[in-house]
């Protein structure tokens, strides 16, 4: 079983929806959760990041996170066709040498 | 502008064969990292380094090398190339504990 388990979609939503993404884990260690977001043939850019558990808005995104049920999710709202890519969920413990464990993404494409 | 160059962005090797693939940071970063990234496998971590001459195995170290010899570089290297390690390679540095800056990738097919 992987430490973490991300829905693996695909997601097709039009535009204006609000979209959940979501991720478990089973590390109970686990103090900062990111997300990040990669578009075709690039690489991963970090959307946002969380220190334990709460909430944290920044834009149209908002970032949660449950550590006591080991949830966290990405909501979007008022999606755009320019949020269409791919998200990844990671997640890390302080003293690991900043080593971070990733989803395996969820696929989002938002029509127009 | 600031960020993470790799270097090349394509290859096709045969396999057998050797390369390198070069990781330059402008960040002043102490830590570094280099991910493959496969269809339904996700991001794995090969190597990683904590700071200038030191190096460390990841997940999947297997068939890799790597060398940290001045702090902006990071290289990773296949001594003989599979056609299990086609794959898109990512470098990728952080200053803290949480949060990456990565490169732009390399995708290398091996046949």
């Amino acid at each position: 079983q992987k430490e973490v388990e991300q829905d693996p979609g695909p997601l097709s939503v039009p535009e204006g929806a609000i979209v959940s993404l979501n991720c478990t884990y089973s590390n109970s260690a686990f103090q900062y959760f990111m997300w990040y977001r990669q578009y075709s043939r690039k690489g991963p850019e970090l959307l946002m990041y969380t220190y334990s558990s709460g909430n944290k808005e920044d834009g149209r995104f908002t970032a949660q996170v449950d550590k006591s049920s080991k949830y966290i999710s990405l909501f979007i709202r008022d999606s755009q066709p320019s949020d269409s890519a791919t998200y990844l969920c990671a997640m890390s413990v302080e003293t690991n040498a900043g080593k971070s464990t990733f989803g395996d993404g969820t696929t989002l494409t938002v029509k127009p | 502008n600031a960020g993470v160059t790799q270097t090349p962005k394509f290859r096709v090797l045969k396999t057998g064969q050797s390369m390198t693939l070069l990781c330059a940071q402008d960040m002043n970063h102490e830590y570094m990292y280099w991910y493959r990234q496969d269809p339904g496998m996700g991001l794995r971590l090969i190597h990683y380094s904590v700071g200038e001459g030191t190096t460390a195995k990841g997940e999947v170290p297997d068939g890799y090398n790597v060398s940290r010899l001045k702090k902006q570089n990071f290289l990773l290297g296949l001594e003989s190339a599979a056609p299990s390690q086609t794959s898109v390679y990512f470098c990728a540095t952080t200053a803290r504990t949480y949060g990456y800056t990565f490169g732009s990738g390399t995708r290398l097919t091996v046949v």
